[in-house]
């Protein structure tokens, strides 16, 4: 069964990054496309960007400056860096296969 | 980037009854979308992928259809378990992926 979890700081200060992993188990991100996604308070969903099998990466235009998806193989994990967070930045941040499951989710305040 | 408008955002349903949701893209995406359940507090559950696939271990009441670039969830018999958010998330090939604007469904 493959699962997904997600794990990293619950608040970040304004003007720092923000870094999550993403820990896989049950399959091989060596296959298919892993992405990150978040979860504004109101419930607007945000597709930031994903990695791909083969390392290769997109992102959403609106964040392409502050953001940056990188992978741990050897690990089997992924990860999410947002540079220059600000308070507009408070979601909750899933990480998700392509198709199929998602993690559980984690809440990230950006707050002084 | 491609849109997915996804309608309606609320709907108020009697249990048993027939629900429907849909989600229309600006391009084609082939089958390229899947369906979420999303209940508070709780992460997103894969329902359909690929358009019309049921996700194993969910209820056969819940079905997917698509034509060009329309694609419909359907709940052929509304269960109380069913009152959750849903939305549909386009992933085509290697374009940003997005995400309709989810349906609030709730029991009337």
């Amino acid at each position: 069964e493959v699962q997904l979890q997600e794990s990293g700081p619950g608040l970040v200060k304004p003007s720092q990054s923000l870094s999550l992993t993403c820990s896989v188990t049950g399959y091989s991100i060596t296959s298919n496309y892993w992405g990150w996604i978040r979860k504004f308070p109101g419930n607007k969903m945000e597709w930031m960007g994903y990695i791909s099998y083969s390392g290769s990466t997109s992102y959403n235009p609106s964040l392409k400056s502050r953001i940056s998806i990188t992978r741990d193989t050897s690990k089997n994990q992924f990860f999410l860096q947002l540079n220059s967070v600000t308070t507009e930045d408070t979601a909750t941040y899933y990480c998700a296969r392509r198709v199929g499951p998602w993690g559980q989710g984690v809440m990230v305040t950006v707050s002084s | 980037d491609i849109q997915v408008t996804q309608s309606p955002s609320s709907l108020l349903a009697s249990l048993g009854e027939r629900v429907t949701i849909t989600c229309q893209t600006s391009q084609s995406i082939s089958n390229n979308l899947n369906w979420y359940q999303q209940k508070p507090g709780q992460a997103p559950m894969l329902l359909i992928y690929y358009a019309t696939s049921l996700q194993t271990g969910m209820p056969s009441r819940f079905s997917g259809q698509y034509s060009g670039r329309s694609f419909t969830l359907t709940i052929t018999s509304l269960e109380p378990e069913d009152i959750a958010n849903y939305f549909c998330l386009q992933h085509y090939s290697a374009r940003p992926w997005t995400f309709g604007g989810g349906t609030k469904l709730e029991l009337k």
